[in-house]
């Protein structure tokens, strides 16, 4: 299994729509999790952490199911700015707390005008 | 707002010649890491770095790379002696604790290409 796993994509929803993705990871000991943003040929760039309660920033609501090992990320009223490729991250903590960062493979998302 | 910068944007290689990648963090950042994209392919783990030392490294850091934090500013990624599977983005991260919660910022990276 995967460390990180994702629908590779493409998502093409028209402008407005509500579209979600999901991710599982396979080690069930990893500390914190997150949704990065990634454009074409840039850095990734965080668009919001996960927590267990769930949490909404905007547009963008996250949600983390530690039993099923299970993130996802839901996109309200999307617009062509959203076009993006987006990446599960996962932090499986270490001696330092902190050590790596692993990706999954990211889902792409085209928005239709 | 402060950002990770990293130079050059692009370099262009032979096999077998090295190359140094050079990264600024962010100034009041401890943690440092560089992280790799092949073409289509997800981000992958290299190093991290702490205290002048590697902290954790993954399997595809071998001997032909090595890292340096030779002043207060800078963070380096040599690679010894370039692959044509070498090519690849090339990020630096950097972060400012050791809480799994805290963000690691990437620079913009530098493409790498070895012919």
């Amino acid at each position: 299994r995967k460390e990180v796993e994702q629908d590779p994509g493409p998502f093409n929803v028209p402008e407005g729509a509500t579209v979600a993705f999901n991710c599982t990871y396979s080690n069930s000991a990893s500390q914190s999790f997150f949704w990065y943003r990634q454009d074409c040929r840039k850095e990734p760039k965080l668009l919001m952490s996960v927590y267990s309660s769930g949490n909404e920033d905007g547009r963008f609501t996250a949600q983390l199911n530690r039993a099923s090992q299970y993130i996802s990320l839901l996109i309200r009223d999307s617009k062509l700015s959203d076009s993006a490729t987006y990446l599960c991250v996962v932090n499986p903590g270490g001696s330092f707390g902190n050590e790596k960062l692993t990706f999954g493979t990211g889902t792409r998302l085209t928005i239709i005008p | 707002e402060p950002e990770v910068t990293q130079t050059p944007s692009h370099q262009v290689t032979q096999m077998g010649q090295e190359v140094i990648l050079r990264c600024v963090p962010i100034s009041n950042h401890l943690y440092f890491y560089w992280y790799r994209q092949i073409l289509g392919q997800k981000v992958e783990f290299l190093v991290s770095f702490y205290n002048n030392e590697i902290s954790e490294k993954s399997e595809i850091f071998d001997d032909q790379f090595s890292v340096e934090r030779p002043d207060g500013s800078n963070f380096t990624l040599k690679i010894r002696s370039t692959k044509l599977e070498d090519s690849a983005m090339y990020f630096c991260a950097s972060i400012q604790t050791s809480s799994v919660a805290d963000t690691q910022y990437f620079g913009p990276g530098t493409r790498l290409t070895v012919l």
